[in-house]
């Protein structure tokens, strides 16, 4: 069983307020590491996929970084709005393994 | 187009009877793949498969089991349905990107399964 996990479990900022959040996966094996955003009442959609160590992602105010030789990948959000309220799930794929989830971050963005 | 999607989004229905949620994508991806959202709302995954193999999550019990009539589909069959199996089951979809999986994940909105 593959431990891929998040924290923190779930965050409330204030809009315009920087957040971000951290997903820790096996540092061996590495082969892929995925961030998406998940909606109540939607679907999981997917914002990144990382494979290198030291790569770094952006998407208009959300971005993320990965550490495969210590196992961990940030995501940060700058000037949080509440349409960026949100699960965040990180996944990790291995050499030898699919895609497992995270338990992931509930952020709630408030006014 | 919805690129994958599912049917039917609700599902209710009687301790042990059987049922099927359908999938389909129309992304030309090469493998498909079932999750479940259990009660604590983590995505738990079921099964993957392309044309080439099926994976099987060995905590999946066999009651359940998936059917691929074609690339484009993969549904979902559960025998003797129980109270346990409620839940929210989602498709996905990704591009096999040469051996392992690195594509990302396309869903369908999720199916909600009831047992009474």
């Amino acid at each position: 069983i593959l431990n891929v996990e998040q924290s923190p479990q779930s965050l409330h900022v204030q809009e315009g307020d920087s957040t971000n959040f951290t997903c820790s996966f096996p540092s061996s094996n590495f082969y892929a590491l995925h961030w998406y955003r998940w909606e109540t009442a939607k679907s999981p959609e997917a914002l990144f996929v990382m494979t290198l160590n030291g790569d770094e992602k952006k998407k208009g105010r959300i971005s993320a970084t990965l550490n495969t030789k210590e196992g961990y990948s940030y995501l940060y959000i700058k000037g949080s709005q509440p349409e960026d309220s949100a699960t965040y799930l990180c996944a990790f794929t291995g050499t030898a393994s699919k895609l497992t989830f995270g338990t992931g971050t509930r952020l709630q963005v408030t006014l | 187009d919805t690129a994958v999607s599912q049917t039917p989004k609700y599902l209710v229905t009687q301790m042990g009877n059987d049922k099927s949620i359908k999938c389909e994508q129309n992304l030309g991806h090469d493998t498909m793949y079932w999750y479940k959202q259990d009660s604590k709302k983590f995505l738990k995954i079921m099964f993957s498969y392309n044309n080439k193999e099926l994976i099987i999550n060995e905590t999946v019990p066999n009651r359940f089991s998936p059917k691929s009539p074609d690339k484009a589909h993969l549904n979902l069959h559960i025998n003797s349905l129980e109270l346990g199996d409620s839940a929210v089951y989602f498709c996905a979809s990704s591009q096999d990107l040469g051996g392992v999986d690195t594509g990302e994940l396309f869903f369908g909105e999720g199916s909600r399964l009831t047992v009474l």
